[in-house]
């Protein structure tokens, strides 16, 4: 069956632009997770959702940084005012629920100039 | 606090040989484990989870991991090494309240002909 999908798998833009990534779940998985992982890293938790809202977003660096998911299962992630720090590969990943093992994406490779 | 500790960013090991990657964890509630492997370019394929229950877990090609609550560790073997198993291994702590997972820093498998 289909996996978490990720899109674009690569995003290159200017520092001060904004950006917008995008994650489709598992189909029928409530949960899902964006992280950060950047070069060498292990990835960063950044933001869980439970269904249509956001379960924890403990993991956001600053307010540049917003994600949605209105109607419980695509979601967007959005960069304000990019800066060359925000460069990584952001991971999207599904569950079935909190508990279940989480499944990831193949990620967005995001570099800012 | 959890966190995740992985000894050696990077092990070696000829083809045939034992593979053994470290990880110890902490965590102030009883903790979910997992480890997942990362192909370049790719996102993160689960290998194998301990939630509760025995304490030896086996999980996808070949490889299984022990839970010692007394050492808080749960390492990563691997009877026989292949060369398909090189790669990015990652460990993880999570809890059920969250559903977020913690990672490890990573380590990277080498397998020598």
């Amino acid at each position: 069956g289909a996996g978490v999908s990720q899109t674009p798998s690569n995003k290159v833009t200017e520092k001060g632009k904004y950006v917008e990534l995008r994650c489709d779940p598992i189909s029928g998985h409530t949960a899902l997770y964006w992280y950060r992982q950047s070069l060498g890293q292990g990835p960063e938790f950044l933001i869980y959702f439970q269904g249509t809202g956001a379960a924890d977003d403990s993991g956001l660096p600053n307010d540049r940084f917003f994600a949605v998911r209105p109607e419980g299962s695509v979601s967007t992630l959005k960069i304000q005012r990019t800066e060359r720090g925000d460069s990584a590969v952001y991971l999207c990943a599904s569950s079935p629920n909190r508990v279940e093992p989480q499944h990831f994406g193949d990620g967005t490779r995001l570099s800012i100039l | 606090a959890q966190s995740v500790t992985q000894l050696g960013s990077h092990v070696s090991v000829s083809e045939g040989a034992l593979v053994l990657l470290r990880c110890n964890y902490s965590s102030s509630v009883p903790p979910y484990l997992f480890w997942y492997v990362q192909y370049p370019n790719q996102g993160l394929q689960l290998l194998l989870k301990y939630t509760t229950g025995a304490t030896l877990v086996k999980g996808i090609n070949g490889f299984e991991a022990e839970f010692k609550k007394s050492e808080t560790s749960f390492h990563l073997t691997k009877p026989s090494a292949h060369m398909s198993d090189a790669a990015e291994y990652f460990c993880a702590v999570g809890y059920n309240q969250g559903g977020k997972l913690i990672f490890g820093q990573g380590t990277e498998l080498s397998v020598k002909p």
